[in-house]
């Protein structure tokens, strides 16, 4: 199985910052490599998908890039309701995967 | 609409067996593949299973496999999750969501529900 491993584990930021999360899979993956948002008592919430395409109502201070092995989830500017959790996500074998999760404060 | 709706969940012994459901509305959905996905307490999300649209063919998390089963009634719209065999480690928010495939885009979980909880203990 295909496991993507995600860094760091948590992170806090101020409002103006660029925040970096990075994801690397255990194989080449292609682009099959999407990102979710998720804040508790909610569901999940889409941010990228094919590494880099930006998901429809999702805010462009969001963005993704790489391919292959090693990926990124960048936030610029960030904006305090950007604090949860993100995960990245391979979808390229049959059994899919996520990565351990980056629990992201924004102050 | 697109709505996914899960229930099912509760309080079940070490064991025991559960049956989830997940009833989608707002769209075809034996045109969609369809997954699991769990949130144990304090931990991350996990990907549980994937079903294909007509419910022919699954693939599990290792975790699971050989005690959960899903299965789909495209006739009622609704997706089931029968755990067997549960442990306290399958204490969980389980989520459904739908698969969208793209040939540019790949795939994806572009809708997903609240969730369902499942609390195994004696």
């Amino acid at each position: 199985d295909i496991q993507v491993t995600q860094s760091p584990s948590s992170l806090s930021a101020s409002v103006g910052d660029r925040v970096t999360i990075t994801c690397r899979a255990s194989q080449s993956i292609n682009d099959y490599l999407n990102w979710y948002q998720h804040k508790p008592g909610k569901a999940p919430k889409l941010l990228i998908y094919a590494a880099s395409m930006l998901q429809s109502g999702v805010p462009s201070r969001f963005s993704g890039r790489g391919y292959g092995t090693d990926f990124t989830l960048t936030i610029s500017n960030p904006q305090p309701e950007d604090s949860a959790t993100y995960y990245c996500q391979q979808s390229y074998s049959a059994a899919w995967a996520f990565g351990q999760g980056t629990k992201v404060e924004i102050k | 609409e697109v709505q996914l709706v899960e229930s099912g969940g509760g309080l079940v012994q070490p064991g025991g067996s559960l049956r989830l459901s997940c009833a989608a509305s707002g769209f075809t959905s034996s045109s969609y593949w369809m997954h699991w996905v769990r949130q144990a307490p304090g931990k991350g999300l996990e990907w549980v299973s994937r079903t294909n649209r007509d419910g022919s063919s699954a693939t599990y998390a290792d975790s699971v496999r050989g005690r959960f089963t899903v299965s789909r009634d495209n006739t009622k719209n609704t997706m089931y999750l029968q755990m067997n065999s549960l442990r306290g480690e399958d204490t969980a928010m389980y989520y459904c969501a739908r698969e969208y495939y793209g040939i540019v885009a790949g795939y994806y979980s572009d809708y997903w529900g609240q969730g369902t909880l499942v609390t195994v203990s004696s």
